[in-house]
């Protein structure tokens, strides 16, 4: 199965900062990875799909980009609202795995 | 737009059978524009997908589970099922039924049910 490694675990970050989470393959997956949003007690949201297509109705703040084994997902400028567990997920081969996970939490 | 409901027991014994249904409203299960998943994340821990059907009752599982898992669906319930056999605390999570875009291969999962917590213990 490829391994998803998600960099950093956690961090803390202030609402306005632009905050970067990196997500690393352990092989080739072209662009098929997609970012999801997880708060607690509820199932994740996707946000972005294809390594950089936003998912419906999901505000313009968030960004991804990469391809091949590096890909890093964006937030412009970080709202209230953001604080969450954010996953990447790969689907270029079966099973489809996800990162770990990195928390985003209030400074 | 689709929307998914687990639902079955939140407590197991060791060594039995954990049995889920999804129910889909919203959406037909026959539209073959989706394949229904389940997936699973242990208490503070990262997600694993389980496995996957499509209407027609063709199924892809993870390996890692293949040997316990089976997955059905009920297209006149609108529903689709997961059982997992010989279940230890390790399979204790919420689990969480998905749908994903049809593909030949995996793909992302848009929407998620809300999970359902089930703990494995006697």
């Amino acid at each position: 199965a490829i391994r998803m490694t998600q960099s950093p675990s956690s961090f803390s970050a202030s609402t306005g900062d632009r905050v970067t989470i990196t997500c690393r393959a352990s092989q080739g997956i072209s662009s098929y990875l997609a970012w999801y949003q997880q708060k607690p007690g509820k199932a994740p949201k996707l946000l972005i799909y294809a390594a950089s297509t936003l998912q419906s109705g999901v505000p313009s703040r968030f960004s991804g980009s990469g391809s091949g084994t590096d890909f890093t997902l964006t937030i412009s400028c970080l709202q209230s609202e953001d604080f969450a567990t954010y996953y990447c997920q790969q689907y270029y081969s079966y099973p489809g795995t996800f990162g770990q996970g990195t928390k985003v939490e209030i400074k | 737009q689709v929307q998914l409901q687990e639902s079955g027991p939140g407590l197991v014994k060791p060594s039995q059978t954990l049995s889920l249904t999804c129910t889909v409203s919203g959406g037909s299960i026959s539209s073959g524009s989706y394949y229904w998943s389940w997936i699973r994340q242990p208490a503070g821990k990262g997600l694993e997908w389980i496995g996957r059907i499509y209407t027609s009752g063709s199924t892809n599982y993870n390996p890692s589970l293949k040997s316990r898992v089976t997955i059905s669906v009920d297209t006149s319930k609108n529903q689709f099922s997961l059982k997992l056999s010989s279940v230890t605390a390790a399979d204790t999570a919420v689990y969480y039924c998905a749908s994903s875009p049809s593909s030949v291969g995996p793909n992302w999962f848009d929407p998620w049910g809300q999970g359902t917590l089930v703990t494995v213990s006697s």
